[in-house]
């Protein structure tokens, strides 16, 4: 069974640009979260996306936004880049189910800023 | 605020020896604990969970301990080998309430460097 698939794996934007990233979850798995994990630090909570409806928000500023689609396939968008905002951007999907979390990560997106 | 936190930033073991690594929470409403194993470059693998009605769990090779009176978590890899050599992270979920699966909040990592 395929995992958590992100795409592209690598990208380098320029300040001010906009950027997409794409996340396939797990077969089966209906909640889709993205994280921003700057260098030498843990990851940070951006967005938690369940049945296509938002269902958490971090503390991010308006320029991050992100959707899920009816396959739960997800986006995340960040408009006006910065230079901070150079990361590795991780998506994790998770199963449906009363109690069952399993957060299966992909191997990220590493967005670089210049 | 609240936060998941580490106690010891790094970790130098030699092979074949065991190795546990520590973690403070600081939220006693989280329900549900996992530790994952970050290698350079990729994103964080599952290693090992708990919940909060438990005190122990083992996996292979590894046994998750948690202490809820002192908010406490630890991780015991035995037998520790080279291929271990990573970053842990542990991590909490923050139930959000309603239909929401909640957030995972990680702590700041634990660097873990295993000799031959």
């Amino acid at each position: 069974d395929a995992g958590v698939t992100q795409s592209p794996t690598h990208l380098i934007k320029t300040r001010g640009q906009q950027v997409t990233l794409r996340c396939s979850p797990i077969s089966g798995h209906k909640s889709v979260s993205w994280y921003q994990q700057v260098l030498g630090q843990g990851p940070q909570f951006i967005f938690q996306y369940y049945e296509k409806e938002e269902r958490g928000r971090g503390n991010f500023p308006d320029r991050f936004s992100a959707r899920q689609f009816p396959n739960y396939s997800s986006e995340l968008n960040v408009n006006a880049l910065l230079l901070g905002d150079s990361a590795l951007y991780l998506c994790a999907s998770s199963g449906a189910g009363t109690g069952w979390y399993g957060y299966t990560f992909g191997s990220g997106t590493r967005l670089t800023v210049v | 605020g609240e936060s998941v936190g580490l106690h010891l930033p790094t970790l130098s073991v030699q092979e074949g020896d065991n190795s546990i690594i520590n973690c403070a929470y600081s939220n006693s409403a989280s329900d549900y604990f996992i530790w994952y194993k970050q290698e350079s470059g990729k994103g964080p693998q599952f290693i090992i969970d708990i919940r909060s009605n438990m005190d122990k769990r083992q996996g292979q090779r590894v046994t998750v301990l948690l202490n809820k009176t002192v908010k406490h978590l630890s991780l015991q890899i035995a037998a520790t080998q080279p291929g271990d050599s990573a970053v842990y992270f542990c991590a909490e979920n923050r139930p959000a309430g309603g239909t929401s699966y909640g957030k995972l909040t990680f702590g700041q990592g634990t660097i873990l460097t295993v000799h031959p």
